[in-house]
């Protein structure tokens, strides 16, 4: 069955840390990936996709994430967090289903940046 | 653009009452989506729609239903509300060729009591 995992429900860090957020994926198709991100009280927004070419890719604020195949992996990084960063944070897959494609989500991972 | 918008943003049922959730997008956007976000389960699709009169049921379609008579709107109606309805309800909307990249409205956070 098509699935998302993402391995660590709180992370705790501590500013200017390294972050790496692991997500991964279970699909046989030609993958379309995601990492979305809810800041405390707001609407999710897209931090950053992979649809085909360099694995690996840039996002906003300072974001990056890794496509590995031969792991089914799309982990998210980032070289010095800030307590803004302080957020939910989300990993999704593009996934066809019966006659249309659907997103098939993480179960989130909270991101908690101690100041 | 707005882009995505919600109404109401709060809203506390009691048992059995019925409410609509409004969902507008003003991107032109082809596909619409009804999610429910529960703590530390992700999202899950409720129903979704790739065109004004066409709609199709998600992962968790039942006690709710949806129409869908223009591009922009997209109503979400929650009959006979119960407990288990209560959750935080996100609309998305995307377009062809965008690999499913959704845009999400603010959210409508629900309490069923």
């Amino acid at each position: 069955a098509q699935s998302v995992s993402q391995h660590n429900h709180h992370v705790i860090l501590s500013e200017a840390a390294s972050l790496e957020l692991g997500c991964n994926y279970s699909y046989g198709g030609t993958v379309n990936l995601f990492w979305y991100v809810q800041y405390p009280g707001q609407h999710l927004q897209l931090l950053l996709k992979y649809f085909s070419g360099d694995p690996l890719v840039k996002g906003i604020k300072g974001f990056e994430a890794e496509f590995i195949k031969s792991k089914f992996s799309f982990n998210l990084r980032k070289p010095s967090v800030q307590w803004s960063d302080t957020a939910e944070y989300f990993c999704a897959v593009n996934a066809r289903k019966d006659s249309n494609y659907q997103l098939i989500w993480g179960a989130g991972t909270k991101l908690i940046i101690k100041p | 653009n707005a882009g995505v918008t919600q109404t109401p943003k709060f809203r506390i049922l009691k048992i059995g009452q019925s409410m609509t959730l409004q969902c507008t997008q003003d991107m032109n956007h082809n596909y619409m989506y009804w999610y429910r976000q529960d703590p530390g389960m992700g999202l899950k699709l409720i129903y979704y729609s790739v065109g004004a009169g066409i709609t199709d049921k998600g992962e968790v379609p039942n006690g709710y239903n949806v129409s869908r008579s223009t591009t922009e709107d997209f109503p979400l109606r929650l009959e006979l509300a119960a407990p288990s309805q209560t959750s935080v309800y996100f609309c998305a909307s995307s377009y062809p060729g965008s690999h499913n990249e959704q845009f999400f409205g603010p959210g409508t956070r629900l309490t069923v009591l």
